[in-house]
């Protein structure tokens, strides 16, 4: 069935490194797949996405990998900052579904 | 801000109460959702609404009523809920539904059932 999991549910890094943030998914049928973030207080913030048919794409000090033969997601943060300091969530869907279906949640501590 | 906003952001409910959540998106969208948020469990979508018609429900007990008046508001009626209904309950919004669509969220209820 589909499913998506994240390796760690807890991430610290020193402020001004990079982050590398890990999903896998388990729907090999899964076409689509978006980042989220969620501050302490607030709903979750799209990132970046990126669809199947690509194995890379940048935003602004964000990098999202896709690796599908391994069914594998990740979120390269770089240049961390305090303001980065969340819970980041990958999330899969499939063309023509309504749902996304979100992984576990990783927490990101950015140390001073 | 996202542009979607709930109310309240905090309730404290015993199980015999009524009472409902309310969201409002400022984003002209036409799709509307639905989801729980539990401690240590991934997000679950509970409802789905696209122009004010359901097109999900995610196997949601009766005791969680949506209701979509419009394409602006959605609202949570809750009744007779049990402390495992302890959540944040969060809603979203996106242009149309569909997965691909990007959903802007609201910042919450966190729900306390005693």
């Amino acid at each position: 069935g589909e499913s998506v999991g994240l390796h760690l549910p807890t991430l610290s890094v020193q402020e001004g490194d990079n982050s590398i943030i890990n999903c896998a998914y388990s729907n090999s049928a899964s076409d689509y797949f978006i980042w989220y973030k969620q501050e302490s207080g607030k709903g979750p913030q799209f990132i970046i996405d990126i669809r199947s048919n690509m194995d890379k794409r940048q935003g602004q000090r964000v990098t999202v990998l896709l690796n599908k033969t391994v069914k594998h997601l990740s979120l390269q943060i770089a240049a961390t900052q305090p303001g980065d300091s969340a819970v980041y969530f990958c999330a899969e869907t499939v063309q023509g579904a309504q749902k996304l279906v979100f992984g576990q949640g990783t927490r990101l501590t950015i140390n001073p | 801000e996202t542009g979607v906003t709930q109310t309240p952001r905090h309730l404290v409910m015993g199980m015999t109460n009524k009472k409902s959540l309310k969201c409002e998106q400022h984003l002209g969208h036409n799709a509307m959702y639905w989801y729980k948020q539990s401690a240590k469990k991934p997000l679950e979508l509970m409802f789905v609404y696209n122009f004010k018609e359901q097109t999900e429900n995610n196997s949601v007990p009766s005791r969680f009523s949506p209701e979509c008046p419009n394409s602006s508001h959605l609202f949570l009626h809750l009744h007779t809920l049990q402390p495992e209904d302890s959540a944040l309950y969060l809603c979203a919004s996106s242009s149309l539904a569909g997965g691909r669509e990007t959903q802007y969220f609201g910042p919450g209820t966190r729900l306390l059932v005693l």
